[in-house]
């Protein structure tokens, strides 16, 4: 069984500023993957990145990177320049070998102009 | 590409009837597609995992026989929720994973379901 847990409930950013999410997560399996997916108020999931656990190089995808650590089980997202459009609930997820994805509660973030 | 489309994207229906929500994969097929319940500022809940061809599978407390999911083909998957209830009432998502086997599943714009 895999678990993963959001301890921030909400966060804020002032735009164009930096600000990271957190996410510890459980998994008994050894192949594993990680995703940080957005839901803005249209509720379509987005895919933000993605990160696979036998990579020890952390993902990035443009302003958005995370800072994997596998010891720990922890893997934050770290967005930069904050804009405006990316205010949105952010979900951490993980996915092992039956495909299935298990969610964290969510973060909300408010882009502050 | 990798499109996933969902229909209706809202219902309302009376007590005591049944809705049938599709999901179809537009430009892809998908193998496994995945049925997701969200309440309100809530997380995704796993509901079913569906196979073309294959009975679903369904996660523990989701009652199969309320929530009948049916993957005929490679591009649609469609979950009806049977003899709804007001507590039935929410927002249902699916996503598809594609024949390819790749690690990325693709979401729909989900369903609104209000049972009056």
């Amino acid at each position: 069984a895999q678990t993963v847990t959001q301890s921030q409930p909400e966060m804020s950013v002032q735009e164009a500023e930096t600000v990271t999410l957190s996410c510890t997560y459980d998994t008994s399996e050894s192949d594993y993957y990680l995703f940080w997916y957005k839901q803005p108020p249209s509720r379509q999931m987005i895919l933000v990145i993605r990160q696979e656990a036998y990579k020890q190089q952390n993902a990035t995808e443009n302003r958005f990177s995370v800072n994997f650590q596998k010891a720990a089980k922890s893997f934050s997202l770290k967005i930069s320049d904050s804009q405006l459009g990316d205010a949105a609930m952010y979900f951490c997820a993980s996915r092992g070998s039956n495909y299935k994805l298990t969610f964290g509660k969510g973060t909300l973030l408010t882009v502050n102009p | 590409g990798a499109v996933v489309s969902q229909h209706p994207s809202r219902v309302i229906c009376k007590s005591g009837t049944s809705v049938k929500i599709e999901c179809r994969s537009l430009d892809f097929q998908a193998t496994t597609m995945f049925w997701y319940r969200q309440f309100p500022k809530k997380s995704l809940m796993l509901m079913a995992t569906s196979n073309e061809g294959s009975k679903a599978t369904y996660e523990q407390g989701v009652e199969k026989d309320k929530f009948l999911i049916n993957h005929a083909s490679l591009t649609l998957s469609t979950l009806t929720v049977t003899s709804a209830h007001p507590e039935d009432s929410s927002f249902y998502i699916c996503s598809a994973r594609g024949t390819d086997y790749s690690y990325e599943q693709y979401f729909g714009p989900g369903t609104r379901l209000t049972v009056t």
